[in-house]
């Protein structure tokens, strides 16, 4: 029974396009997240929602819009990706915000940009 | 400008004896720190986490070391086992309040048997 799931797993597209990773969570956490791992595996923090409430916004470009239709669910759709946009995407939750509560992470999501 | 650095991208050790993970940061403002492990085609897992008002913490063979004023933390793991192998991530994090944490780029721990 997955606790952070992430779907699709692999996801392979031409530049341009508009794509969509969803992220659910089971764990009855309010708290959740996406992060990106760059080609050089640094996992770098892109958003964070607090009760359906954007918390964290990093410095992003507006094509990424996260969506928090409920506190179990945070999906990010891209517009118009571009070849940088190559990379793992994680989605987290946790119980609270606070770091003092641990983040659980999915599979992460392997976006390929041709 | 990476502010969480691990500079030693792999390491092997083998089994039973130590393994030590290092981590550097830059900010003095950070106030909490955490280990986490990922295996292969898998997310991230919370190992182990210090605040900044300690200089030590330990659970089972998992120690953790800061030192504030080296702004440097290690991860001890005694005694190493081949199921330890895994990529090991520092974190630390600018405020405690939100959850933001930021990573290293994590050190490949491989324990021969």
């Amino acid at each position: 029974d997955t606790a952070v799931s992430q779907t699709p797993k692999y996801l392979v597209t031409q530049m341009g396009n508009d794509k969509s990773i969803k992220c659910e969570q089971n764990l009855g956490h309010d708290t959740m997240y996406w992060y990106k791992q760059d080609s050089k595996k640094f996992l770098k923090i892109m958003f964070s929602y607090n009760n359906k409430e954007l918390i964290i916004n990093e410095t992003v470009p507006n094509r990424f819009s996260p969506k928090s239709p409920d506190k179990a669910h945070l999906n990010l759709h891209i517009n118009s990706l571009e070849l940088g946009d190559s990379a793992v995407y994680f989605c987290a939750s946790s119980h609270r915000r606070s770091l003092y509560y641990e983040q659980y992470f999915g599979p992460g999501t392997r976006l390929t940009v041709t | 400008d990476q502010q969480v650095k691990q500079n030693s991208p792999s390491l092997s050790v083998q089994e039973g004896r130590i393994s030590i993970l290092n981590c550097d940061y830059t900010n003095s403002m950070f106030d909490y720190f955490l280990w986490y492990k990922k295996y292969p085609a898998e997310g991230p897992t919370f190992l182990i986490s210090i605040s900044s008002i300690k200089d030590k913490n330990e659970d089972g063979r998992f120690t953790v070391f800061l030192n504030k004023s080296a702004k440097h933390l290690s991860l001890h793991i005694v005694p190493s086992q081949p199921g330890d192998s895994a990529v090991y991530f520092c974190a630390a994090s600018p405020s405690s309040n939100t959850g933001k944490l930021i990573f290293g780029q994590g050190t490949t721990l491989q324990v021969k048997p």
